[in-house]
């Protein structure tokens, strides 16, 4: 039983294009999404959240876009950079407290120079 | 500034054998998560503690598996009398009160023979 969607395991994009990593969820509790980018053999690292209550969250070349009635979100890399190159994972929880995480698969992002 | 440390980076034991892997969180940090990561497969919520505390163990298989955060000291992951399928990475996070998500460590890979 997969809460969280990730159903694209690997994506490649030419440098300076965009890249569309997608997630979907099952679960309409789950109000906090996060993305995490994952390098071999380390842990992951937070890159970008947003709460329920936006469709939208912008960081530099990081956005992601969430739709609620879809239950689905959207992270957005322009321009995609070789050092992007990475698994990410897509993230959601119950509440933005400290609660547990549950996890997609992941999408593994090879940028081509 | 450390980061979330662990170790061992690597552990490798035989079937039957204890695993201990330890979990130190950063500085100011008094929430502790476990998560583990499956060949090919996203990460999985363990167990959640606090100092002292246990607060969330949902996660965490009922038998060999159990854990801890001291007063003192890291937290630690056990694991007694390992089989093949507990291999895995294993992750832990930390986070001040309050925030979701945490910051990772870099994961201690058991490899069980």
């Amino acid at each position: 039983d997969q809460q969280v969607k990730q159903n694209s395991p690997s994506l490649s994009v030419q440098e300076g294009r965009i890249s569309i990593l997608n997630c979907d969820y099952t679960n309409s509790m789950f109000d906090y999404f996060l993305w995490y980018k994952k390098y071999p053999a380390e842990g992951p690292t937070f890159l970008i959240s947003i709460s329920s209550i936006k469709d939208k969250n912008e960081d530099g070349r990081f956005t992601v876009f969430l739709n609620k009635s879809a239950k689905h979100l959207s992270l957005h890399i322009v321009p995609s950079q070789p050092g992007d190159s990475a698994v990410y994972f897509c993230a959601a929880s119950v509440g933005e407290g400290n609660t547990p995480l549950v996890f997609g698969k992941g999408t593994r992002l090879s940028v081509i120079a | 500034n450390a980061g979330v440390m662990q170790n061992p980076r690597h552990l490798v034991r035989r079937r039957g054998q204890e695993a201990r892997l330890r979990c130190s969180p950063m500085k100011g940090h008094s929430h502790v998560y476990w998560y583990r990561q499956l060949p090919e497969e996203g990460l999985k919520f363990m167990v959640y503690l606090q100092k002292e505390n246990i607060i969330d163990e949902s996660g965490m298989p009922k038998e060999r598996f159990s854990a801890e955060f001291p007063k003192e000291g890291p937290s630690i992951l056990r694991i007694q009398q390992v089989v093949r399928g507990d291999s895995a990475a294993y992750f832990c996070a930390s986070s001040p009160s309050g925030t979701p998500g945490g910051f990772f460590g870099p994961g201690t890979r058991l490899t069980v023979l």
